[in-house]
């Protein structure tokens, strides 16, 4: 079966830097997608990586292992308004995408 | 209007009603989706649309059908509602059916009693 596993909920300071994790297998790959999502809103797109590496923009990051199957993504100088959850999603051989259940992330201040 | 509405934005409905969600988009783009978010769980797939005039089934499709008369609309039956499809419900549109990003409407929450 495909599966996309990542963390349920994950706590950070404001100012510091935050790794969300997904791990994933699916019926082929054409690439991996994060969205933020905050709550009782529509998920909006941050980043899509489809070679192995590190994407950079702004003060996220996505990173790609197509060979371990993972995928993080990076927040750095975190702020109050980055509380929200972080959804990874794979695009399989069908083109179609599969969710992650999403990471909810607070920032304390 | 830019991007996608999604209508109603909430709706209560008795079990055994039909109901119509209703997404429009005035992007111009070619691929359309139905998505239900439920707590705990990944977005699920109900149906797409690749272009207008042709529609396909995702990974849980029973219990919904869509149509695609035109580029901009993709409307969303549930012919007769049970309580297991309770759920939030969110269109997205892509400019293409593969790798392109997808965008998402502000989503329908529906309760079925």
């Amino acid at each position: 079966g495909q599966n996309i596993d990542q963390p349920t909920e994950m706590t950070a300071t404001e100012g510091a830097i935050v790794q969300i994790n997904c791990t994933y297998q699916t019926s082929g790959f054409n690439g991996l997608f994060w969205y933020q999502q905050h709550a009782g809103e529509a998920p909006t797109f941050l980043s899509y990586n489809v070679l192995d590496g590190l994407e950079e923009k702004g003060r996220f990051s996505s990173f790609l292992s197509r060979s371990k199957g993972y995928s993080y993504l990076l927040l750095k100088e975190l702020q109050m308004k980055d509380s929200a959850s972080y959804l990874c999603a794979v695009m399989d051989s069908n083109y179609q995408l599969i969710w992650g259940a999403g990471t909810k992330l607070i920032i304390k201040p | 209007i830019a991007g996608i509405t999604q209508a109603p934005t909430s709706q209560i409905l008795a079990a055994g009603r039909r109901m119509t969600l209703r997404c429009t988009q005035d992007m111009r783009h070619n691929a359309m989706y139905w998505y239900r978010q439920d707590l705990g769980l990944g977005l699920r797939l109900i149906h797409y649309s690749n272009t207008a005039g042709t529609t396909g089934k995702g990974e849980v499709p029973d219990g919904y059908s869509v149509s695609r008369a035109n580029t901009d609309d993709f409307p969303l039956t549930l012919a007769s509602a049970v309580p297991s499809q309770t759920s939030v419900y969110f269109c997205a549109s892509s400019v293409t059916g593969d790798t392109d990003t997808q965008y998402f409407g502000p989503g329908t929450r529906l309760t079925v009693l």
